[in-house]
C-alpha cells in the first residue's frame, strides 16, 4: 500500500517556463511534507517542506502547495534551469517521525 | 547541515558474500539511519541506528542480514550479508536535522550490484 504516491515518473519542462511536480498521499495524519532533490551519483537534498498546517510555502524559485482536503501537495519550480534536472522526491512524516518516500519523478529541463 | 561521507561509493560483488559500508558524520548526532533504494523505487527506511544500544529494525529486514554497528556519535557501519542479486542497491546512511519537521541529510551513497 503506497501511501506517498508521484504518478509522474518523468518530466520534461522548457528551460525558464514552470515545473510542476505532484504528488499525493492517503494518510491524513502526516504532518509534514518535504521534497527532496537527486542528482545522480548523490544523496536526496532536501530542498524545500511544509507543514500539514499550512497552504504554500516558498523559498526563492521553489514554491510548495499543500491541498489537505484532495491529499495532494505540489512543487512549482519557476523559472526552471538546466541546473533543476534531477529526480525529485516528496516524502511525508507520520505519527512516529518517520518520513513515507515517493518513487520520485524524473525532471528534465530541456534549453 | 551535516557532512556525511560513506566508504565505498560503489561496488561490485559476489553472491554470498558481505560487504559493509561506512558512514561517518562531521557532528555528533543521536540517531542515524540507513535506507534503501532499490532500482526505480523509492527511499526504504532500514533500520535507526542508536549511540550504545541495538539498532532498530523496519518491517522485512532483520539484523542478522544487515547488522549495523554504532560504536560513537559520528559513524555507523551497515552489513549486507550473504548477499543476493537482489541486494543490488543503492545504501544512503542520513541524519537528521533535530529541526522537527523532519528534514534528513543524506551521505552520497553506496551503490552495490551483487553478481
Amino acid at each position: 500500500d503506497q501511501q506517498v504516491k508521484q504518478n509522474s515518473p518523468s518530466l520534461s519542462v522548457q528551460e525558464g517556463r514552470i515545473s510542476i511536480l505532484n504528488c499525493d498521499y492517503t494518510n491524513s495524519m502526516f504532518d509534514y511534507f518535504l521534497w527532496y532533490k537527486k542528482y545522480p551519483a548523490e544523496g536526496p537534498t532536501f530542498l524545500i517542506s511544509i507543514s500539514s498546517i499550512k497552504d504554500k510555502n516558498e523559498d526563492g524559485r521553489f514554491t510548495v502547495f499543500l491541498n489537505k482536503s484532495a491529499k495532494h501537495l505540489s512543487l512549482h519550480i519557476v523559472p526552471s534551469q538546466p541546473g533543476d534536472s534531477a529526480v525529485y522526491f516528496c516524502a511525508a512524516r507520520d505519527s512516529n517521525y518517520q518520513l513515507i518516500w515517493g518513487a520520485g519523478t524524473k525532471l528534465i529541463i530541456k534549453p | 547541515s551535516a557532512v556525511i561521507s560513506q566508504k565505498p561509493s560503489r561496488d561490485i560483488c559476489q553472491r554470498g558474500t558481505s560487504l559493509t559500508i561506512q558512514c561517518q558524520v562531521d557532528s555528533q548526532v543521536t540517531m542515524m539511519f540507513w535506507y534503501r533504494q532499490q532500482p526505480g523505487q523509492s527511499l526504504t527506511l532500514i533500520a535507526t541506528a542508536n549511540q550504545g544500544s541495538e539498532a532498530t529494525y523496519e518491517s522485512g529486514f532483520v539484523i542478522d542480514k544487515f547488522p549495523i554497528s554504532r560504536p560513537n556519535l559520528t559513524f555507523s557501519t551497515l552489513t549486507v550479508s550473504n548477499m543476493s542479486p537482489e541486494d543490488s542497491s543503492i545504501y544512503l546512511c542520513s541524519v537528521d536535522n533535530a529541526g522537527g519537521s523532519g528534514e534528513l541529510f543524506f551521505g552520497e551513497g553506496s551503490r552495490l550490484t551483487v553478481l
